[in-house]
């Protein structure tokens, strides 16, 4: 069964410091994988997303994610985060092939950043 | 920029009564979702709905919930007679192509539904 796991609940770093948000997978084949981010009061967002190619992958607000296929993981970096960076996070996958938007989203990670 | 709107932001219902959630997707967008979120639970999948029917759902999708385009511009998703369970905070989401020929889902600011 398809599965998505984000190990950190709630993180909280220093304004300035770097960030290194975990996701983890469990999925038939290699999916899609994504990076949501939810600010407060807003909706979900994307960040950036992986379908093939270089696993290294650059997304929007400074954000990059590398794709490790032998750790099943999609871990979301930054190397310096901003005090705006205060949001929830959600790694999702989904399925290649004809599945139609269907995501399958972690619990996410709440970022509190300190001034 | 073009952003999926949703209405209402929070609603609260007593259990039992009909609930209509609506949405107004990004308009050259041809892909419609509905997702929802428990709180302290992860984002779940509902439904999909592509050229005027459904794609997929999910076994959350029972004969309670249904979706409807019906004027070409909204999107809703109505719960026909609330429980409790149903209280949560649900997403609207729209997307030019399906995921699968690499679609990225815009998603609204979503609804709060809350089920007394």
């Amino acid at each position: 069964a398809q599965s998505v796991t984000q190990p950190d609940i709630h993180i909280t770093v220093s304004e300035g410091a770097s960030l290194e948000l975990r996701c983890n997978y469990s999925y038939g084949a290699t999916p899609y994988l994504f990076w949501y981010v939810q600010s407060p009061g807003q909706g979900l967002q994307l960040l950036l997303k992986y379908f093939s190619g270089d696993t290294l992958v650059q997304g929007i607000k400074g954000f990059e994610a590398e794709f490790k296929r032998s750790q099943s993981s999609f871990n979301l970096r930054k190397p310096s985060v901003h005090w705006s960076d205060a949001a929830e996070y959600f790694c999702a996958v989904a399925g290649r092939g004809s599945t139609l938007g269907r995501l399958y989203f972690g619990r996410g990670t709440q970022l509190t950043v300190w001034p | 920029e073009p952003e999926v709107t949703q209405t209402p932001s929070h609603q609260v219902t007593q259990m039992g009564q009909e609930v209509i959630l609506r949405c107004v997707p990004i308009s050259n967008h041809l892909y419609f979702y509905w997702y929802r979120q428990i709180l302290g639970q992860k984002v779940e999948f509902l439904v999909s709905f592509y050229n005027n029917e459904i794609s997929e759902k999910s076994e959350i999708f029972d004969d309670q919930f249904s979706v409807e385009r019906p004027d070409g511009s909204n999107f809703t998703l109505k719960i026909r007679s609330t429980k409790l369970e149903d209280s949560a905070m649900y997403f609207c989401a729209s997307s030019e192509r399906g995921t699968g020929g690499t679609g990225e889902l815009f998603f609204g600011e979503g609804s709060r539904l809350t089920v007394l």
